[in-house]
Protein backbone atom coordinates (compact mmCIF):
# COMPACT_ATOMS: atom_id res chain seq x y z
CA UNK A 1 0.00 0.00 0.00
CA UNK A 2 0.98 3.77 -0.34
CA UNK A 3 3.32 4.85 2.25
CA UNK A 4 5.38 8.25 3.52
CA UNK A 5 8.41 7.89 5.22
CA UNK A 6 9.96 11.51 6.88
CA UNK A 7 13.18 12.13 8.54
CA UNK A 8 13.58 11.39 12.09
CA UNK A 9 13.05 13.88 14.57
CA UNK A 10 13.32 16.07 16.69
CA UNK A 11 15.14 18.84 14.64
CA UNK A 12 16.65 21.60 16.73
CA UNK A 13 18.30 24.14 14.85
CA UNK A 14 18.85 27.79 15.54
CA UNK A 15 17.24 31.30 14.66
CA UNK A 16 17.91 31.85 10.62
CA UNK A 17 19.46 28.50 10.06
CA UNK A 18 18.31 26.54 6.61
CA UNK A 19 15.90 24.31 7.14
CA UNK A 20 15.48 20.70 4.78
CA UNK A 21 12.76 17.89 6.16
CA UNK A 22 13.06 14.76 4.11
CA UNK A 23 9.77 12.84 3.04
CA UNK A 24 10.20 10.05 0.83
CA UNK A 25 6.93 8.13 -0.93
CA UNK A 26 5.48 4.94 -2.09
CA UNK A 27 2.38 4.78 -4.25
CA UNK A 28 0.77 2.84 -6.58
CA UNK A 29 -0.64 6.19 -8.72
CA UNK A 30 -0.29 9.73 -8.85
CA UNK A 31 -0.65 11.15 -5.80
CA UNK A 32 -0.83 14.44 -4.72
CA UNK A 33 1.69 15.19 -2.34
CA UNK A 34 1.35 17.66 1.22
CA UNK A 35 2.87 18.63 4.21
CA UNK A 36 0.92 19.77 7.01
CA UNK A 37 1.81 21.57 10.20
CA UNK A 38 0.60 21.20 13.93
CA UNK A 39 1.84 23.85 16.37
CA UNK A 40 1.36 22.79 19.80
CA UNK A 41 -1.99 22.22 21.38
CA UNK A 42 -3.64 22.96 17.47
CA UNK A 43 -4.97 20.87 14.98
CA UNK A 44 -3.14 20.33 11.64
CA UNK A 45 -3.13 22.92 9.31
CA UNK A 46 -2.13 22.93 5.70
CA UNK A 47 0.88 24.35 4.84
CA UNK A 48 1.62 23.48 1.18
CA UNK A 49 0.66 21.02 -1.68
CA UNK A 50 1.92 19.66 -5.26
CA UNK A 51 -0.72 17.98 -7.08
CA UNK A 52 1.35 17.17 -10.02
CA UNK A 53 5.64 16.19 -10.89
CA UNK A 54 7.55 19.27 -11.00
CA UNK A 55 5.33 21.16 -9.07
CA UNK A 56 6.75 23.88 -6.47
CA UNK A 57 4.52 24.06 -3.69
CA UNK A 58 5.44 27.39 -1.05
CA UNK A 59 3.87 29.12 1.60
CA UNK A 60 5.24 31.30 4.44
CA UNK A 61 8.82 30.95 2.79
CA UNK A 62 8.89 27.24 3.03
CA UNK A 63 9.02 25.40 -0.24
CA UNK A 64 8.69 21.69 -1.39
CA UNK A 65 8.85 20.51 -4.78
CA UNK A 66 7.19 17.32 -5.96
CA UNK A 67 10.42 15.23 -7.21
CA UNK A 68 8.33 11.77 -9.09
CA UNK A 69 12.27 10.39 -10.15
CA UNK A 70 13.21 9.92 -6.67
CA UNK A 71 9.60 9.68 -4.91
CA UNK A 72 10.60 12.51 -2.70
CA UNK A 73 9.14 15.97 -1.94
CA UNK A 74 11.44 17.60 0.74
CA UNK A 75 10.61 20.75 2.72
CA UNK A 76 13.21 23.69 2.82
CA UNK A 77 13.28 26.75 4.45
CA UNK A 78 16.12 29.13 3.64
CA UNK A 79 16.08 30.99 7.27
CA UNK A 80 13.83 29.51 10.05
CA UNK A 81 11.81 31.66 12.82
CA UNK A 82 11.17 30.98 16.62
CA UNK A 83 7.80 30.30 15.12
CA UNK A 84 7.96 28.01 12.69
CA UNK A 85 8.17 25.28 15.82
CA UNK A 86 6.30 22.93 15.30
CA UNK A 87 6.10 19.18 14.21
CA UNK A 88 5.39 18.70 10.06
CA UNK A 89 3.71 16.08 8.31
CA UNK A 90 4.14 14.66 5.08
CA UNK A 91 0.96 13.33 3.18
CA UNK A 92 -0.12 12.09 0.03
CA UNK A 93 -3.56 11.07 -1.27
CA UNK A 94 -4.08 8.82 -3.83
CA UNK A 95 -7.72 8.39 -3.35
CA UNK A 96 -9.36 7.31 -7.16
CA UNK A 97 -12.42 9.52 -6.57
CA UNK A 98 -11.36 12.93 -7.28
CA UNK A 99 -11.36 15.25 -3.95
CA UNK A 100 -12.55 12.54 -1.79
CA UNK A 101 -9.14 12.72 0.07
CA UNK A 102 -7.72 9.65 2.25
CA UNK A 103 -4.55 10.64 3.37
CA UNK A 104 -1.33 8.62 4.28
CA UNK A 105 0.63 10.35 6.55
CA UNK A 106 4.23 10.44 7.80
CA UNK A 107 5.54 10.14 11.02
CA UNK A 108 5.65 13.62 11.74
CA UNK A 109 9.03 15.75 12.59
CA UNK A 110 8.91 17.99 15.71
CA UNK A 111 10.64 20.94 15.00
CA UNK A 112 12.31 23.37 17.29
CA UNK A 113 13.93 26.67 16.84
CA UNK A 114 16.10 28.40 19.32
CA UNK A 115 16.72 31.79 19.83
CA UNK B 1 -15.35 31.46 10.73
CA UNK B 2 -16.29 28.08 12.25
CA UNK B 3 -14.69 25.68 9.86
CA UNK B 4 -14.24 22.35 11.32
CA UNK B 5 -15.79 21.62 15.31
CA UNK B 6 -14.89 19.08 17.24
CA UNK B 7 -15.76 18.59 20.84
CA UNK B 8 -14.96 17.17 23.62
CA UNK B 9 -11.63 18.50 23.73
CA UNK B 10 -10.54 16.76 26.38
CA UNK B 11 -11.89 13.12 27.48
CA UNK B 12 -11.20 10.70 30.01
CA UNK B 13 -13.04 7.66 30.03
CA UNK B 14 -13.24 4.19 31.79
CA UNK B 15 -12.37 1.06 30.61
CA UNK B 16 -15.43 -0.43 29.19
CA UNK B 17 -17.39 3.49 28.77
CA UNK B 18 -18.92 4.48 25.50
CA UNK B 19 -19.12 7.74 24.20
CA UNK B 20 -19.41 9.74 20.97
CA UNK B 21 -16.98 12.46 20.16
CA UNK B 22 -18.76 15.28 18.05
CA UNK B 23 -17.30 16.61 14.60
CA UNK B 24 -19.63 19.51 12.65
CA UNK B 25 -18.51 21.70 9.60
CA UNK B 26 -20.28 24.68 8.09
CA UNK B 27 -18.69 24.30 4.73
CA UNK B 28 -21.06 22.58 3.22
CA UNK B 29 -18.30 19.81 2.37
CA UNK B 30 -19.54 16.36 0.91
CA UNK B 31 -16.83 14.16 2.36
CA UNK B 32 -15.98 14.23 6.24
CA UNK B 33 -13.19 11.66 7.67
CA UNK B 34 -11.79 10.76 11.43
CA UNK B 35 -8.41 10.03 11.98
CA UNK B 36 -6.04 9.30 15.26
CA UNK B 37 -2.59 10.82 16.21
CA UNK B 38 -0.14 8.12 18.06
CA UNK B 39 2.93 9.18 19.18
CA UNK B 40 5.68 8.15 16.32
CA UNK B 41 3.02 7.00 14.09
CA UNK B 42 1.49 9.93 12.48
CA UNK B 43 -2.25 10.13 11.61
CA UNK B 44 -3.94 7.25 10.99
CA UNK B 45 -7.37 6.99 9.43
CA UNK B 46 -10.31 5.76 11.01
CA UNK B 47 -13.53 6.11 9.21
CA UNK B 48 -14.80 8.58 6.42
CA UNK B 49 -18.23 9.38 4.21
CA UNK B 50 -18.41 10.90 0.46
CA UNK B 51 -21.65 12.28 1.54
CA UNK B 52 -25.21 11.65 3.87
CA UNK B 53 -25.52 8.11 4.06
CA UNK B 54 -22.58 6.93 2.78
CA UNK B 55 -19.82 5.92 5.10
CA UNK B 56 -16.84 3.65 4.86
CA UNK B 57 -14.22 2.11 6.71
CA UNK B 58 -10.26 3.66 7.22
CA UNK B 59 -7.20 1.90 7.79
CA UNK B 60 -8.19 1.11 11.53
CA UNK B 61 -11.72 1.38 12.34
CA UNK B 62 -12.11 -1.71 14.66
CA UNK B 63 -13.80 -0.58 18.03
CA UNK B 64 -15.61 2.99 16.25
CA UNK B 65 -18.59 3.49 14.84
CA UNK B 66 -19.93 6.19 12.53
CA UNK B 67 -22.80 7.68 10.99
CA UNK B 68 -24.01 10.76 8.84
CA UNK B 69 -27.82 11.53 8.52
CA UNK B 70 -26.60 15.12 8.09
CA UNK B 71 -23.70 16.64 5.89
CA UNK B 72 -22.86 19.30 8.56
CA UNK B 73 -22.23 16.23 11.28
CA UNK B 74 -20.25 13.60 11.75
CA UNK B 75 -19.91 11.56 15.04
CA UNK B 76 -17.74 9.02 16.12
CA UNK B 77 -18.54 6.74 18.68
CA UNK B 78 -16.60 4.61 20.97
CA UNK B 79 -18.56 1.44 21.04
CA UNK B 80 -16.88 -0.02 24.49
CA UNK B 81 -13.80 1.83 25.33
CA UNK B 82 -10.28 0.35 25.36
CA UNK B 83 -6.75 1.80 27.05
CA UNK B 84 -5.55 1.06 23.04
CA UNK B 85 -7.99 4.00 22.27
CA UNK B 86 -6.12 6.64 24.26
CA UNK B 87 -5.10 8.87 21.16
CA UNK B 88 -5.98 12.33 20.00
CA UNK B 89 -8.76 11.78 17.37
CA UNK B 90 -9.12 14.69 14.57
CA UNK B 91 -12.17 15.17 12.43
CA UNK B 92 -11.41 16.52 8.69
CA UNK B 93 -13.50 17.60 5.72
CA UNK B 94 -13.23 18.49 2.03
CA UNK B 95 -15.39 19.09 -1.18
CA UNK B 96 -15.21 16.35 -2.85
CA UNK B 97 -13.86 18.53 -6.29
CA UNK B 98 -11.21 19.72 -3.96
CA UNK B 99 -7.76 18.83 -2.43
CA UNK B 100 -7.41 20.64 0.68
CA UNK B 101 -8.61 18.97 3.57
CA UNK B 102 -9.82 21.02 6.83
CA UNK B 103 -8.84 19.63 10.29
CA UNK B 104 -10.62 20.28 13.89
CA UNK B 105 -8.56 21.17 16.71
CA UNK B 106 -8.52 17.72 18.20
CA UNK B 107 -9.79 16.02 21.06
CA UNK B 108 -7.65 14.73 23.55
CA UNK B 109 -9.05 11.54 24.79
CA UNK B 110 -7.60 9.12 27.75
CA UNK B 111 -8.85 5.72 28.54
CA UNK B 112 -7.92 4.22 31.96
Amino acid sequence: GDSVTQMEGPVTLSEEAFLTINCTYTATGYPSLFWYVQYPGEGLQLLLKATKADDKGSNKGFEATYRKETTSFHLEKGSVQVSDSAVYFCALSDSPIQGAQKLVFGQGTRLTINP
Amino acid sequence: NAGVTQTPKFQVLKTGQSMTLQCAQDMNHEYMSWYRQDPGMGLRLIHYSVGAGITDQGEVPNGYNVSRSTTEDFPLRLLSAAPSQTSVYFCASSQLSGNTIYFGEGSWLTVV
